[in-house]
């Protein structure tokens, strides 16, 4: 069974810095591309950014470049989002997604981060 | 990066169809075959229900079905059940390894 599981969401200050983790399992993780998805609570879905499988191509939205930086060790399985200079607007849950087929298929259950003083 | 465009909600009886629409460009929708859509429950991750415009994943009912005409693609769900009632949202790609999201679609079942 293909599952994804986020950690290291919290509350952290406007200008602060957050490490989100998603530990993947069920499935050949470094033959999968992946991405970075959040949704605003009560608000709808937004693409931040994709890895490659060798890491060697990396992709962000406008909204999150130069800011937020993705990566993965595939001999943990694991996935990452380092975020830093947050904002109030970053307040989000935080999903890890595989994508096949330019679609994204499978999704973690999503990790919550509150950027608030 | 702009959103795809879709009604912000949908309704239908119990057995009838329903078809949602997802507006986008020249740069997304219209130069690709890679829309997608996602069923999504209060309180849960998102489902995917069609790929490449109109592929069904396995399990996913044959109820759900996909189009596309030029820069909109549409969402048909056909004999509506109370369990299609959730937020759908569709997904294009856009190029260079991104991707948009529509602004989402309340389908609520009478």
């Amino acid at each position: 069974e293909v599952q994804l599981v986020e950690s290291g969401g919290g509350l952290v200050q406007p200008g602060g810095s957050l490490r989100l983790s998603c530990a993947a399992s069920g499935f050949s993780f470094s033959s999968y591309t992946m991405n970075w998805v959040r949704q605003a609570p009560g608000k709808g879905l937004e693409w931040l950014s994709y890895i490659s499988r060798d890491s060697s191509d990396v992709f962000y939205a406008d909204s999150v470049k130069g800011r937020f930086t993705i990566s993965r060790d595939n001999a943990k399985n694991s996935l990452y989002l380092q975020m830093n200079s947050l904002r109030a607007e970053d307040t989000a849950f935080y999903f890890c997604v595989r994508d096949q087929h330019y679609a994204f298929d499978y999704w973690g259950q999503g990790a919550l981060v509150t950027v608030s003083s | 990066q702009s959103a795809l465009t879709q009604p912000a909600s949908v309704s239908g009886s119990p057995g009838q169809s329903i078809t949602i629409s997802c507006t986008g460009t020249n740069s997304d929708v219209g130069s690709y075959n890679l829309v997608s859509w996602y069923q999504q429950h209060p309180g849960k991750a998102p489902k995917l229900m069609i790929y490449e415009g109109s592929k069904r994943p396995s399990g996913v009912s044959d109820r759900f079905s996909g189009s596309k005409s030029g820069n909109t693609a549409s969402l048909t769900i056909s004999g509506l059940q109370a369990e299609d009632e959730a937020d759908y949202y569709c997904c294009s790609y856009a190029g260079d390894n991104t991707w948009v999201f529509g602004g989402g679609s309340k389908l609520t079942v009478l």
